[in-house]
């Protein structure tokens, strides 16, 4: 299985400043044949399911604010919010969909300073 | 709109079964692959089991194979999991989730998911 390492476990980053997640893949995701990132930028906040923000590693999923970001290749992808909103505090989680055991990152808690 | 609602969640004992049901809606159910993802309290997102878009083609996280079966009724626009020789360890909220597109392609929808609880 490819296993998805997500740095920091939590981060804390004041109002309108810039927040960045890293995600670390043991393995490349990207598919020669069509040049794509099959990764994945989901965010979670209490007691809600998972919600797609970003998809072959940098396209906004259609609604996401454009302050998130996506951007990265192979194995090293980073989660850019651009201007931290209090609405954006939740739990972030990349995702690898190349092999069909699909893997998750641990999850990067994202909070107010 | 897309919408996906699990059911057959509940307390078990250690050894037990359950199945979950998730019944899905405001799509074509037949053209999608289909997921089930589970999470701990408090903790990561996990996947379980996944099944092609006609039922022929499934796959299995270690930890649930021989244990978990997935199945789809087309025509029911429904997706289960069957759940054996539950564990402790299989304390979670179960989702269902569908991918985004047809192909290969991220999950891009969830439903609320169900609470499954092992315990004696």
């Amino acid at each position: 299985d490819i296993v998805m390492t997500q740095s920091p476990d939590s981060l804390a980053v004041s109002l309108g400043e810039r927040a960045t997640i890293n995600c670390k893949s043991s393995q490349s995701v990207l598919y020669s044949s069509n040049n794509k990132n099959y990764l994945a930028w989901y965010q979670q906040k209490p007691g809600q399911p998972p919600k797609l923000l970003i998809y072959w590693a940098s396209t906004r999923e259609s609604g996401v604010p454009d302050r998130f970001s996506g951007s990265g290749s192979g194995t090293d992808f980073t989660l850019t919010i651009s201007s931290l909103q209090a609405e954006d505090v939740a739990v972030y989680y990349c995702h690898q969909y190349y092999t069909t055991e699909i893997t998750f990152g641990q999850g990067t808690r994202l909070e107010i300073k | 709109e897309v919408q996906l609602v699990e059911s057959g969640g509940g307390l078990v004992q250690p050894g037990g079964s359950l199945r979950l049901s998730c019944a899905a809606s405001g799509f074509t159910f037949s053209s999608y692959w289909m997921h089930w993802v589970r999470q701990a309290p408090g903790k990561g997102l996990v996947w379980v089991s996944r099944i092609n878009s006609d039922g022929s083609s499934t796959s299995y996280a270690d930890s649930v194979r021989g244990r978990f079966t997935i199945s789809r009724d087309n025509a029911k626009n429904t997706v289960y999991l069957q759940m054996n020789s539950l564990r402790a360890e299989d304390t979670a909220v179960y989702y269902c989730a569908r991918v985004r597109d047809s192909g290969w392609n991220p999950l891009g929808h969830w439903g609320q998911g169900t609470l499954v609880t092992v315990s004696s």
